[in-house]
């Protein structure tokens, strides 16, 4: 069974800076998808950006990005010029190869807090 | 931009009652999802649900939870008689055929006395 892991329980950064949230996953699979949600105190789940494991080239989403290892099966978010917004629960979440409606995998979360 | 709404935001019910919590998935999309996030933890799977049958459904989703889509646009969950360990937000999500990306809804939270 696949497996994700988010060893950060809570970040903090300061707006206007960059910081990096981690995500490493296990799994046998060759092709399979990623994700980044993003989870305000609002509570709704918002996905904030995708990857496909097949493509090497990192997903980029305005402020966000990622580093998309694959080899080493680490998938980290980028959140350029952090804004009080930006203050949420960060969920990373996998997805084994698409057929149809295949469930999501998520991680236990990150916690956020954008610093005034 | 077209969401997933679900209602109600919250529901309190006493232990053993049943309950039915609903979902309107995006008009056009053809996959639908039940996930359950129990205060302080990960969202975790429970059902999936494509023309009208259970496609996938996880070890929770044991014999006192069935889905239905009594209509074109609905698509409910009900929990039979619950339980204290069932309060959690339940998020619905929908996925578009062919499209491997999930929009979720507001969630319900459900609260069991």
């Amino acid at each position: 069974a696949q497996t994700v892991t988010q060893s950060q329980p809570e970040m903090s950064v300061q707006e206007a800076e960059t910081v990096t949230l981690s995500c490493t996953y296990d799994t046998s699979e060759n092709n399979y998808y990623l994700f980044w949600y993003k989870q305000p105190p609002s509570r709704q789940m918002i996905l904030v950006i995708r990857q496909e494991a097949y493509k090497q080239q990192n997903a980029t989403e305005n402020r966000f990005s990622v580093n998309f290892q694959k080899a080493a099966k680490s998938f980290s978010l980028k959140i350029s010029d952090s804004q009080l917004g930006d203050t949420a629960m960060y969920f990373c979440a996998f997805m084994k190869p698409y057929s149809g409606n295949t469930p999501l995998v998520f991680g236990k979360g990150t916690r956020l807090s954008v610093i005034a | 931009e077209p969401e997933v709404t679900q209602t109600p935001s919250h529901q309190v019910t006493q232990m053993g009652q049943e309950v039915i919590l609903r979902c309107v998935p995006i008009s056009n999309h053809l996959y639908f999802y039940w996930y359950r996030q129990i205060l302080g933890q990960k969202v975790e799977f429970l059902v999936s649900f494509y023309n009208n049958e259970i496609s996938e459904k996880s070890e929770i989703f044991d014999d006192q939870f069935s889905v239905e889509r009594p209509d074109g646009s609905n698509f409910t969950l009900k929990i039979r008689s619950t339980k204290l360990e069932d309060s959690a937000m339940y998020f619905c999500a929908s996925s578009e055929a062919g499209r491997d990306t999930q929009y979720f809804g507001p969630g319900t939270r459900l609260t069991v006395l």
